[in-house]
């Protein structure tokens, strides 16, 4: 069974630094690409990048280019989410998400990370 | 803005059949035959429920489909059940963006 577990809430400060991360479990995590999803509270669905594990190849939405980090470490099949400055703006839920092959688009959903920034 | 356009809600009683559209352009839903649907409730995570317009995943319920006309594709509810009520957002490829997928802004299903 595919699973995407990813790592817990998290209460940080404006300026603060953050890293979450998402395992992969039950398939082969290096060929399969991870993007990372943003939801503002009240909101929509929001493409932030996505990377290929097999050799770390991302891409960025323009709207967050510059703004966080995506990487992958093929030895533990996890995907991370990474903020050096927080804001308070960044307050949302973060949800990782398989690509199924081709053009298909999201296959499956991590159970999301609610990230709160807050003074 | 989404660049594709879903009506903010619809609603229908237990039983009847109820229809999402999903309009983009040419240079998304209207070029290409890989539109997904998402379902959300509340405090969850979004599921898959329809891929390439109109293929169900295992376990999803055959009372959901999906098809396309032009530049917009359609997501269809029958036989309505309290447990339908819940987020709905559509998803395609696209040529104009990176990553090369965006999202419908979301529309909100109420079972009366």
């Amino acid at each position: 069974e595919v699973q995407l577990v990813q790592s817990g809430a998290e209460v940080k400060k404006p300026g603060e630094s953050l890293k979450i991360s998402c395992k992969g479990s039950g398939y082969s995590f290096t060929t399969y690409w991870i993007g990372w999803v943003r939801q503002m509270p009240g909101k929509g669905l929001e493409w932030m990048g996505i990377i290929y594990p097999g050799d770390s190849d991302t891409r960025y939405s323009l709207s967050f280019q510059g703004q966080v980090t995506i990487s992958a470490d093929r030895s533990t099949s996890a995907a991370y989410l990474q903020w050096n400055s927080l804001k308070a703006s960044d307050t949302a839920m973060y949800y990782c998400v398989r690509l199924a092959g081709g053009y298909s688009g999201v296959d499956h959903w991590g159970q999301g990370t609610l990230v709160t920034v807050s003074s | 803005q989404s660049a594709l356009t879903q009506p903010a809600s619809v609603s229908g009683s237990p039983g009847q059949s109820i229809t999402i559209s999903c309009t983009g352009t040419s240079s998304d839903v209207g070029d290409y035959n890989y539109v997904s649907w998402y379902q959300q409730h509340p405090g969850k995570a979004p599921r898959l429920m329809i891929y390439d317009v109109s293929n169900r995943p295992s376990g999803v319920s055959n009372r959901f489909s999906g098809s396309k006309s032009g530049n917009t594709a359609s997501l269809t509810i029958s036989g309505l059940q309290a447990e339908d009520e819940a987020d709905y957002y559509c998803k395609s490829y696209t040529s104009r963006s990176t990553p090369s997928w965006v999202f419908g802004g979301g529309t909100k299903l109420t079972v009366l």
